[in-house]
């Protein structure tokens, strides 16, 4: 079994400063790694993924995540945030190996950019 | 290609009523799952289809939910005699199988999801 953990519920952070929202995984076997964000009553973006090949992936809106294996870790980091960054973001994991690919997603971090 | 469409965005309900979803994915994607969201939490698997076969369920899906995707194109997703407990937004996402074509490929597309309310 699969699980996420997203370590921070709620992140407020100043407009044009630099954010980063955390995520470890705990898995058996070797994984993806997705971040998606969602805004209000709306479903989900992909943000960026890890399949394979270099572990600093860059992804849409100036986001980027490195996959850290030996922490099983894939944080998400914009080095200067915009009012639009306002969102949910969901880190999720899916086994890269067979069988249904289902994604396992954290709870969410609720990014709040204060002007 | 318009992505993943779910109908409707939004439905209210009464307790006891049956209720029924539709979702279209992307037409070259032979994967489609379904996932529940509840307030404060990240989505969670229910169920998927490999073209028109269901090939998994998870134990959230009581067998008053049922789901179906007859000749492997839309589906639909049908819960019976509704709880208040059902209320959530119910997400629609469609992929390639992963291992055909490039890897850098693969992913899911997710809908904007059909907001239950049950009253």
């Amino acid at each position: 079994a699969q699980s996420v953990t997203q370590l921070d519920s709620q992140v407020p952070v100043f407009e044009e400063a630099p954010v980063e929202l955390r995520c470890n995984y705990s898995s058996s076997v070797s994984v993806y790694l997705f971040w998606y964000v969602q805004y209000p009553n709306q479903g989900l973006q992909l943000l960026l993924k890890y399949l394979s090949g270099s572990t600093l992936v860059k992804g849409i809106n100036g986001f980027e995540a490195e996959f850290n294996k030996s922490q099983t870790s894939f944080h998400l980091r914009k080095p200067s945030v915009h009012i639009s960054d306002t969102a949910e973001y969901f880190c999720a994991v899916s086994d890269s190996g067979a069988g249904s690919y289902q994604l396992t997603f954290g709870k969410g971090t609720k990014l709040s950019v204060i002007p | 290609d318009t992505g993943v469409s779910q109908n409707p965005r939004h439905k209210i309900t009464k307790r006891g009523q049956n209720v029924t979803f539709r979702c279209d994915p992307i037409s070259e994607h032979n994967r489609l799952y379904w996932y529940r969201q509840t307030l404060g939490q990240g989505p969670e698997f229910l169920t998927y289809f490999q073209n028109e076969a269901q090939l998994e369920k998870s134990r959230l899906l009581s067998d008053r939910f049922s789901a179906e995707r007859p000749k492997g194109s839309f589906s639909t997703l049908e819960i019976q005699r509704t709880e208040q407990g059902d209320s959530a937004m119910y997400l629609c996402a469609s992929s390639a199988v992963p291992g055909q074509g490039l890897v850098s490929d693969y992913g899911y597309t997710f809908g904007s999801g059909t907001r239950l309310t049950v009253v």
